[in-house]
């Protein structure tokens, strides 16, 4: 289930299952989204991109879906492993800021219990 | 992807010293440099927009005498923390990018505790 801590929203998964991670974003003239991991102690990884020309892209185990109605973005993991445990980081590129200038969310961490 | 490393990948000071922070891509010309800085639990927070050749741009709330930042090269960019205060202590990561790429690509971050 999902629980609220004092800054990190944190989910827990059993490994195996499907993780979907949620954010919300801020700009609605944003349009470009990415989402990153963040393992502890290190930098952000990219994991998967989406522009706002689209609803939806798929990656290896990872599908990031983006609504623009309600300004929602979200992660799907499957089949959850171990190595998954990480914080997860939507980021959007608001205007001007061209494709590489990001604002980053709040962040979830997702716990993947074995 | 692109690899960016930072040095050192942690550093301890003590109050009142000033701490470099150098960010390089390793296999591409960034024309394009950010610095962020993550407090535990949080987010990252933009600090700072470097532009090679030219002076760096710095987002609000953000003292510009205080974080000097230096992009001389294509390769290089560096973060000094001048007369550091122990609320300076944090996760300082920097990213990198050009014009022909469409993301940012971060490095491994560096982790300063000021005492």
């Amino acid at each position: 289930g999902e629980s609220v801590g004092l800054h990190l929203p944190t989910l827990s998964v059993q490994e195996g299952d499907n993780s979907i991670i949620n954010c919300a974003y801020s700009n609605s003239a944003s349009d470009y989204f990415i989402w990153y991991k963040q393992e502890s102690g290190k930098g952000p990884q990219f994991i998967i991109d989406i522009r706002s020309n689209m609803d939806k892209r798929q990656g290896q185990r990872v599908t990031v879906l983006l609504n623009k109605t309600v300004k929602h973005l979200s992660l799907q993991i499957a089949a959850t492993q171990p190595g998954d445990s990480a914080v997860y980081f939507c980021a959007e590129n608001p205007p001007p800021g061209g494709y590489q200038k990001v604002t980053f969310g709040t962040g979830t961490k997702l716990q993947v219990i074995p | 992807g692109a690899v960016v490393s930072q040095h050192p990948s942690r550093v301890i000071c003590k109050s009142g010293t000033s701490v470099k922070i150098e960010c390089r891509s390793l296999d591409f010309q960034a024309t394009t440099m950010f610095w962020y800085r993550q407090f535990p639990k949080q987010s990252l927070m933009l600090m700072a927009t470097s532009n090679e050749g030219s002076k760096a741009t710095y987002e609000q709330g953000v003292e510009k005498d205080k974080f000097l930042i230096n992009h001389a090269s294509l390769t290089l960019s560096t973060l000094t923390v001048t007369s550091a205060h122990p609320e300076d202590s944090s996760f300082y990561i920097c990213s990198a990018t050009a014009p022909q790429r469409e993301t940012q690509y971060f490095g491994p971050g560096t982790r300063l505790l000021v005492l």
